[in-house]
């Protein structure tokens, strides 16, 4: 089955400054790349995804880029801001209706003043 | 548009009873919904993968006959924890599959469940 890396675990940066969180992948044939942002205690948060056939996609202070060839992809975060601060997972899946989505262990963001 | 809802959001019980957690759909339809487990401070774990109409599928490690799933309609899927033990204790969440073509594979999550068993 599949397999994600996440790393680094903890991340602290201070406001204004970028933050990147990078993952790998076992599993070839994932396609599917989401990004979740949790809240201690709320639910994960889809804040980006991207698939198999683009190499990188931004949304605002938000980017994600993947490398097929090297099984891994990186969520790029630009002027942190304190609200930022949560915890992160990337995520990989297959397309198709016996997917399912396999979990990084996860990022924790810290955004100091 | 794709909010799931799951109730109850907190839930205390003693050991050996049984605790049912709904999880709903409410403006979309979903034929595949997922029921995770989340420890403190680690990531989500799938347990089931909950497919309407037809019997779940557990993922190794999970027992089906402790954990029941029903996913009687489109809008909502149960997990039902049978005996409930203290290290039953933990917060569960659902999601739901998106079916739009474009948009397929997302997932979307209920805000989860805290169970405490006593």
């Amino acid at each position: 089955g599949e397999n994600v890396e996440q790393h680094p675990s903890t991340l602290s940066v201070q406001e204004g400054d970028s933050a990147v969180i990078k993952c790998t992948y076992s599993d070839s044939a994932s396609n599917y790349f989401p990004w979740y942002k949790q809240e201690l205690g709320k639910r994960p948060q889809l804040i980006i995804d991207i698939r198999s056939n683009v190499g990188e996609k931004k949304d605002q202070r938000i980017a994600v880029t993947l490398n097929k060839t090297a099984k891994h992809f990186s969520l790029h975060i630009t002027e942190t801001q304190p609200e930022d601060s949560a915890v992160y997972f990337c995520a990989a899946s297959t397309t198709g209706t016996a997917s399912k989505l396999t979990f990084g262990t996860g990022t924790r963001l810290q955004v100091t003043l | 548009g794709a909010v799931v809802s799951q109730h109850p959001s907190r839930v205390i019980c003693k050991s050996g009873t049984s605790v049912k957690i709904e999880c709903r759909s409410l403006d979309f339809q979903a034929t595949t919904m997922f029921w995770y487990r989340q420890f403190p401070k680690k990531s989500l774990m799938l347990m089931a993968t909950s497919n309407e109409g037809s019997k779940a599928t557990y993922e190794q490690g999970v027992e089906k006959d402790k954990f029941l799933i029903n996913h009687a309609s489109l809008t909502l899927s149960t997990l039902t924890v049978t005996s409930a033990h203290p290290e039953d204790s933990s917060f569960y969440i659902c999601s739901a599959r998106v079916v739009l073509a474009e948009r397929y594979n997302e997932q979307f999550f209920g805000p989860g469940t805290r169970l405490t068993v006593l």
